[in-house]
């Protein structure tokens, strides 16, 4: 299993600050995927780190990738309160099933 | 069609009846992945399609639960004589290739009285 853990379970900020999410893994992988959950619904990927990689950029979303530690992290610039929601990582092995933590909820105050 | 559907959207049903849960992937995605959440939870994986194989069914959680696929495209998740303990959403996603970005669906809400 390549499951992804999230920390912290739940981060509440202030609009303008930044938020960081971490994520650590068991084995090695081929990628690394973090995801949106509003409402409890469908999930919505956000970007994806290959295992080449160390650090990758989208928009206000800034992830980077250790695989020595096993780890990633999800920064997300300047929060908004739109940014509130759930966040996940799943780590994938290739040609496999993607596994997801258990997530981190992000509560970002007006 | 332009991203994964679910139906139903929402599913009410009583203890110790079946149930039949539909995705329809986003055309030509050869992986098919279906997940439950129950509230407040992460996803838990119960299985995937390559094509229309399940190599992996061991996240299945009972024999009460399958699966198929067919003609690469729409699957059917089935739950038999449902539990209450099965009330969650059923989150269904596709992807072009296995381990690779996943398009999610809305998910089903099943409640079991």
């Amino acid at each position: 299993s390549q499951q992804g853990e999230e920390d912290p379970q739940a981060l509440s900020i202030q609009e303008g600050e930044n938020a960081t999410m971490n994520c650590s893994y068991k084995t090695s992988i081929n990628n690394l995927q973090w995801y949106r959950q509003n409402s409890g619904r469908g999930l919505v990927h956000l970007i994806l780190i290959r295992s080449n990689e160390r650090e990758k950029h989208s928009g206000r979303l800034r992830v980077t990738l250790d695989t020595s530690k096993k780890s990633s992290s999800l920064l997300i610039t300047a929060s908004r309160a739109a940014d509130t929601a759930s966040y996940f990582c799943a780590a994938s092995g290739g040609a496999d099933k993607l596994i997801f933590g258990t997530g981190t909820r992000l509560q970002v105050f007006p | 069609g332009a991203g994964v559907s679910q139906s139903p959207s929402n599913k009410v049903t009583e203890k110790g009846k079946d149930v039949e849960l539909r995705c329809d992937p986003i055309s030509g995605h050869t992986a098919l992945y279906w997940y439950r959440q129950r509230l407040g939870q992460g996803l838990e994986f119960l299985i995937y399609f390559q094509g229309n194989s399940a190599p992996d069914k061991s996240g299945l959680p009972s024999d009460r639960f399958s699966a198929e696929r067919t003609g690469e495209s729409v699957s059917t998740l089935t739950i038999q004589r449902t539990q209450q303990e099965d009330s969650a959403v059923y989150l269904c996603a596709s992807s072009s290739q296995l381990g690779e970005k996943l398009f999610f669906g809305s998910g089903t809400q099943l409640s079991v009285l």
